[in-house]
């Protein structure tokens, strides 16, 4: 079975750009999970999807961020404007239950100049 | 609000010894899951331990085993006979059974195995 599948898996883009992340959980996972990951801030979760429907954008930093899952097989995770602030490494997360075990993707990782 | 507390930001040990990495926590709640996660220089997050809190026997994976107290809220994790390949950080994480469906994760411990 494939786990969950993040591309691109390196992103480097200049500022102002648009960026868009993409995530297929395992299928049959109802919750998908975005995190970021920096230095300074440690994993933070920025939003995540029980069946396909957004639960928690508590996380989402600012306006320029926003997150679809259009269907129980993908979701993005875009940027618009991009700022240099936003380079990390971001993960897609999903469980077929919620609580429990969380499987991570390989991650996303982002440069912006 | 939960918090996870990891108080050794590094730790190296030799091939073969016998490591420990520490954990605590915080919480009201009387149901939840601890993990352990690994992240090797590819930085992919994998998970090594998973205990329930309702449970009383100790998790193991292999050479990977928890110390679960639950009554200190401490979630330590061993790793017995070191090999390069366990060279990572590690997070402890914590998720209430009830609730909302939040990880919550330490801040980490590099952990450096010596040939």
């Amino acid at each position: 079975d494939a786990g969950v599948i993040q591309s691109p898996r390196h992103e480097v883009t200049e500022m102002g750009q648009e960026v868009t992340l993409r995530c297929k959980p395992i299928s049959g996972h109802d919750y998908l999970f975005w995190y970021r990951q920096t230095m300074m801030r440690g994993l933070e979760l920025l939003i995540y999807f029980n069946n396909n429907v957004p639960i928690d954008d508590s996380g989402m930093p600012e306006d320029r961020f926003s997150a679809k899952m259009p269907n129980a097989s993908f979701s993005t995770l875009k940027i618009q404007p991009s700022e240099p602030r936003d380079s990390a490494v971001y993960f897609c997360a999903s469980n077929p239950q919620g609580v429990g075990t969380q499987y991570f993707g390989p991650g996303t990782r982002l440069l912006v100049l | 609000a939960q918090t996870v507390t990891q108080s050794q930001p590094e730790m190296s040990v030799q091939e073969a010894e016998t490591v420990t990495l520490s954990c605590t926590y915080d919480t009201s709640e009387n149901n939840y899951y601890l993990f352990w996660y690994k992240q090797p220089p590819s930085r992919q997050m994998i998970l090594v331990i998973r205990q329930e809190a309702y449970k009383q026997q100790n998790a193991t994976e292999n050479r990977f085993s928890v110390n679960f107290q639950k009554a200190a809220k401490s979630f330590s994790l061993k790793i017995s006979d070191s090999q390069l390949g366990d060279t990572a950080m590690y997070f402890c994480a914590f998720i209430n059974y009830f609730g909302n469906e939040k990880l919550t994760f330490g801040t980490g411990t590099r952990l450096t195995i010596i040939p």
